[in-house]
Formats: C-alpha cells, sequence, structure tokens
C-alpha cells in the first residue's frame, strides 16, 4: 500500500509570492491534517480535513488555506510568503474519524528568500 | 503554556540501558495520547498509542498514562543505538483529528 505523497518536495520561493502544496493520503484515508515544522516552535498544527470539510484549524494568519477533493487529495496555500513561513510542511492521513493515529508524508520543504 | 510539554534534551542513555521520556499535557479533555518518533530528516512515525490510565507495552516499548497527574512516559528498554531519535509525545484534543505536538526529546544512546 502507498504511503502518503506529497509534492514538490523542495521549493524556494521569494517573499511576497504564493505557493500551493499537493498531499495523497493512504488509500481508504479520508482524514487529511496540515503541519508547519520549524526548529524552534516544533509541529503546529495547521488544519485538519474529512470529506472535503474543514473540522479544524489551527492559529495561523488566513494567508495559510487549504481544499480536499472528493478522492481525499488535499492542497494547501500560503500566499503573500514572508521569510518565517520557511519551514517543512507535513500531510498527514489517517484512517479513522477521530484516532489521533496519523501516517505522516515525507513533507514539502520551503524556504522563502 | 504550551499544550503538551516536554523535555528537549537531549538525553544521553548507554546502550542496553532504559530510556525514559515524559510528557505533560494541559488540557484535561484529552483521551487519546501517543508517542512519534522521528529520525534526523525524516518525518515522524507512529510508536505508540494509549487511551486509558496504565502501562502499555509493545516490544521493547512501554507507554505510560497518569490522567489525574496529566503526566505520559514512554520507557525503552534494552535501547540500541537505532533507536536515537526524537520522539514526539502527541493528545488528540480540541475534537475530531485535531492532534497537538509537544516540541520533542532528542535521544541519544551511546554504543
Amino acid at each position: 500500500k502507498a504511503g502518503v505523497t506529497q509534492t514538490p518536495r523542495y521549493l524556494i520561493k521569494t517573499r511576497g509570492q504564493q505557493v500551493t502544496l499537493s498531499c495523497s493520503p493512504i488509500s481508504g484515508h479520508r482524514s487529511v491534517s496540515w503541519y508547519q515544522q520549524t526548529p524552534g516552535q516544533g509541529l503546529q498544527f495547521l488544519f485538519e480535513y474529512f470529506s472535503e470539510t474543514q473540522r479544524n484549524k489551527g492559529n495561523f494568519p488566513g494567508r495559510f488555506s487549504g481544499r480536499q477533493f472528493s478522492n481525499s487529495r488535499s492542497e494547501m496555500n500560503v500566499s503573500t510568503l514572508e521569510l518565517g513561513d520557511s519551514a517543512l510542511y507535513l500531510c498527514a492521513s489517517s484512517f479513522g474519524d477521530t484516532t489521533g493515529e496519523l501516517f505522516f508524508g515525507e513533507g514539502s520543504r520551503l524556504t522563502v528568500l | 503554556q504550551k499544550e503538551v510539554e516536554q523535555n528537549s534534551g537531549p538525553l544521553s542513555v548507554p546502550e542496553g540501558a532504559i530510556a525514559s521520556l515524559n510528557c505533560t499535557y494541559s488540557d484535561r479533555g484529552s483521551q487519546s495520547f501517543f508517542w512519534y518518533r522521528q529520525y534526523s530528516g525524516k518525518s515522524p512515525e507512529l510508536i505508540m498509542s494509549i487511551y486509558s490510565n496504565g502501562d502499555k507495552e509493545d516490544g521493547r516499548f512501554t507507554a505510560q498514562l497518569n490522567k489525574a497527574s496529566q503526566y505520559v512516559s514512554l520507557l525503552i528498554r534494552d535501547s540500541q543505538p537505532s533507536d536515537s531519535a526524537t520522539y514526539l509525545c502527541a493528545a488528540l484534543s480540541g475534537g475530531y483529528q485535531k492532534v497537538t505536538f509537544g516540541t520533542g526529546t532528542k535521544l541519544q544512546v551511546i554504543p
């Protein structure tokens, strides 16, 4: 069974640009969560989607948005990039509705110059 | 105050010893707790889940939960150099799949 797939793996952007990251969950998993990981803050919850609905959102500005498609694939978008958005963005999928057992992709490493 | 707190370490133990990793949480509504392991340059992977007070054993790993003290721990017996990684404590809180992570404890197992 294929794992969680995230694309692109690495990307470099400049301040003010926007970026879209993609996540394909494990087949059969309907919940997709997104996290930002930085050395100082650790893993910070961005949002979680289930059956195309955003059920939870973390404390990030409105520049961070996401969506989920009918095939459970998810995208997140960051607009008007800032230097502080440089981070590893991790997507995780889960089979159950509220299990908390997450399977992570390898992440998308974003560098903002 | 962070919702899930861990000592960042590093925690150094000799090979074959017991490594003890600790975590506290602030949300009394949290019901489910997890330990994830993250090797350097890799993504986190789930190694243990615990849902009720007491101990849960899986091979060399034992997770312990004390809801009254809001305390979770992970014991690794017969530590191996391959156990060297950052261990993330996490709690399911805020409903649905909102999993909150601690900042992790770096474990170094010295051969």
